[in-house]
């Protein structure tokens, strides 16, 4: 079964420090990962996604993500956070089996401190 | 840029009540997703059309129904309303198969009281 795991429940990271926040998947065949954003009260925002190609994606916001096959990862970083990054965080796969669905981490709380 | 429109944000119903949330996807996004976000959960999946057929089933209750309409718009209609109802209503399009990500609507949030 399909499955993404998000290790961490919340990470704080002081502004101007760079920033990891953790996913691993768990998929047979080659998945596709997403990375979303969802600020209090909102719907999530596409943050990035890794369909094939080179392992370092680039998204929105200065947000970056590094595939991993042989760890089974997909973490999200960004060289310098801002306190404007704090959000919840999501890590998704999708997975072309003909089902029209992602399924999604349990999220990772980002908090930057000022 | 056209976004995801859900209707309405906010509602507040009783219990045994009934609910319909409706959701206008993006112009030419052919499929539809409806999530539920429990307070401090993560989204989970419930059911989802593409060209107005139901294309995948995933955690809805027997007591909810959901359709998509020939204008691509879809409604969630939900019956009986229990307390544990009460969530946050994502609706999401994209095209196709939505391998170039979703754009998600800003949520209805259902409070039964």
């Amino acid at each position: 079964a399909q499955s993404v795991a998000q290790p961490e429940d919340q990470v704080n990271v002081a502004e101007g420090n760079p920033l990891t926040v953790k996913c691993t998947y768990s998929v047979s065949g080659n998945p596709y990962l997403f990375w979303y954003v969802q600020y209090p009260n909102r719907g999530l925002q596409f943050l990035l996604k890794y369909i094939t190609g080179d392992n370092l994606v680039k998204g929105s916001y200065g947000f970056e993500a590094e595939f991993n096959k042989s760890q089974t990862s997909f973490h999200l970083k960004k060289p310098s956070a801002l306190v404007s990054d704090s959000a919840l965080y999501f890590c998704a796969v999708h997975h072309l089996s003909g089902t029209y669905k992602y399924i999604f981490g349990t999220g990772t709380r980002l908090k930057v401190l000022a | 840029a056209a976004g995801v429109i859900q209707s309405p944000r906010h509602l507040i119903k009783e219990k045994r009540e009934t609910a319909t949330l409706k959701c206008y996807p993006i112009p030419r996004h052919d499929t539809v997703y409806w999530y539920q976000q429990g307070p401090g959960q993560d989204p989970q999946f419930l059911i989802s059309f593409y060209e107005k057929m139901q294309s995948d089933k995933g955690s809805i209750p027997d007591r909810f129904s959901a359709q998509q309409f020939s204008d691509y718009h879809s409604e969630l209609n939900m019956s009986s309303l229990e307390l544990g109802d009460s969530a946050l209503y994502f609706c999401a399009s994209s095209a196709g198969t939505g391998v170039d990500g979703y754009t998600f609507g800003s949520g209805t949030r259902l409070t039964v009281v």
